[in-house]
Order: C-alpha cells, then structure tokens, then sequence
C-alpha cells in the first residue's frame, strides 16, 4: 500500500489559515487523496477527497501537486474548533472498495 | 438523520464474559464497517459488510465476531477477549462500499480485565 508522511504535530493561531502537508511519493494514478480528522473524544470526520485537480468544499481546500507525490490540506480560516488529528489517506480506486489505511496523522493545536 | 449511533459508550468486561457492540444508521448505507483504534493510535479496519454481507475480514482473530442483521444494523460480538483487545471501537457507514465518504460514529470504549 502507498503511504503517507506527514508532521506529527502542528500550531497555528486562531482565524489564520492553516496549510497541512501530506507527502505520498509512492502515490500510484489510480489512488484518491483522502483527508479526515478526528477532534478529541469523536469518531474520525471526512473533510475533502481528489484525485488529481485542487477540490474545494465548505470545510477545507485541498492542493495537489502536479506530480501528485504531495498534497496540502487548507483551513482557510483556523477556529477553536478545529483542534484536531488530521489524517491523510491514499485509497485505491479499484476493486478494493473504501478500505482506509490511516496513517499517523497530524495534531493540529490552535491558539486562541 | 445523518448519524452513525454506537452503543454502549462504555463498557467494561471480563476476560470469560460475552457482550456485544450495536451499531446503526438510518442513512440508507449499504456498507458498514468496524475499527479498532489503540489509545493515541490511528483507526485500524477490521471488517466491512457490504449489502449485509461480510466483504473484508482483516485477520481479525475470531472471539470477535460480526454480524449484519439487516442494512441498518451491525453488530460485534466479543467472547473470550484479552487485555490487549481494550480499545476504541468504532463503527462507519458509507453509501456504497466504492463511495468516498465514510460517516463515523463516537465509538465504544472497551475495557477488557
């Protein structure tokens, strides 16, 4: 299975925009990006998934590099709220089905 | 209603008892899934059920047990389990088994003594 890397913890200060890196440079062409992030005491959360274009929703972006060996998961705009694990997934698009592999994560504080 | 329910929140067991996790959702999913997930460890997959039936067993060790009585349903069953099975039991849903979104419950914390 492809892997990720990414940092075990982050800070960021609150209502500035946090950028999360996730590196997969074994990434194969037919693997999704996947984010999910799990807050304190809850079951892990979807955030955003791609592919191979940047994809926009109402909680984050996500930026993928041309080469798509790394990605960026952004929070335009840090709250409280948003402490948490993020975890940065690489799912197969064949057969397999939606089998998640977690890797680490990262630990995102916010200060107030 | 867009939520995964888990119950029990906690529970505490023997090493001889024999108890049972239920999960449920009433979103119309078609696949369910269980995890397991060690303290300050990410989620590991155990199993998936897809149309009620079991597509993917993990090499989990058989004192757990699932079953998928019907499409809104899934339930682990425990018996004969070890300390080192106290964890996080967390249960998930998505519209298809091929569909990207998974939706989570909050998880059953078990303590195996």
């Amino acid at each position: 299975d492809a892997k990720t890397t990414q940092p075990n913890s982050m800070e960021s200060n609150e209502e500035e925009p946090v950028h999360l890196p996730c590196n997969h440079s074994t990434i194969s062409g037919t693997d999704y990006i996947h984010w999910y992030r799990q807050l304190p005491s809850q079951g892990p959360e979807y955030v955003i998934h791609g592919l191979t274009s940047n994809v926009n929703n109402r909680m984050a972006s996500l930026a993928i590099a041309e080469d798509r060996k790394s990605s960026t998961l952004i929070l335009h705009r840090a709250t409280l709220r948003d402490a948490a694990v993020y975890y940065c997934i690489l799912r197969a698009s064949n057969n397999a089905g939606n089998m998640l592999t977690f890797g680490g994560g990262t630990r995102l504080m916010v200060k107030p | 209603d867009t939520e995964v329910t888990q119950t029990p929140k906690h529970l505490v067991m023997g090493m001889t008892n024999k108890k049972s996790l239920k999960c449920e959702q009433h979103m119309g999913h078609r696949a369910m899934y269980w995890y397991k997930q060690k303290a300050k460890k990410p989620p590991e997959l155990m199993f998936v059920y897809s149309y009620e039936k079991l597509s993917i067993n993990e090499s989990v060790p058989s004192r757990f047990s699932p079953e998928c009585p019907n499409s809104s349903l899934l339930n682990l069953h425990l018996h004969a389990l070890q300390p080192e099975d106290s964890a996080l039991y967390l249960c998930a849903s998505s519209q298809e088994w091929a569909h990207h979104e998974q939706f989570f419950g909050p998880g059953t914390r078990l303590t195996v003594l």
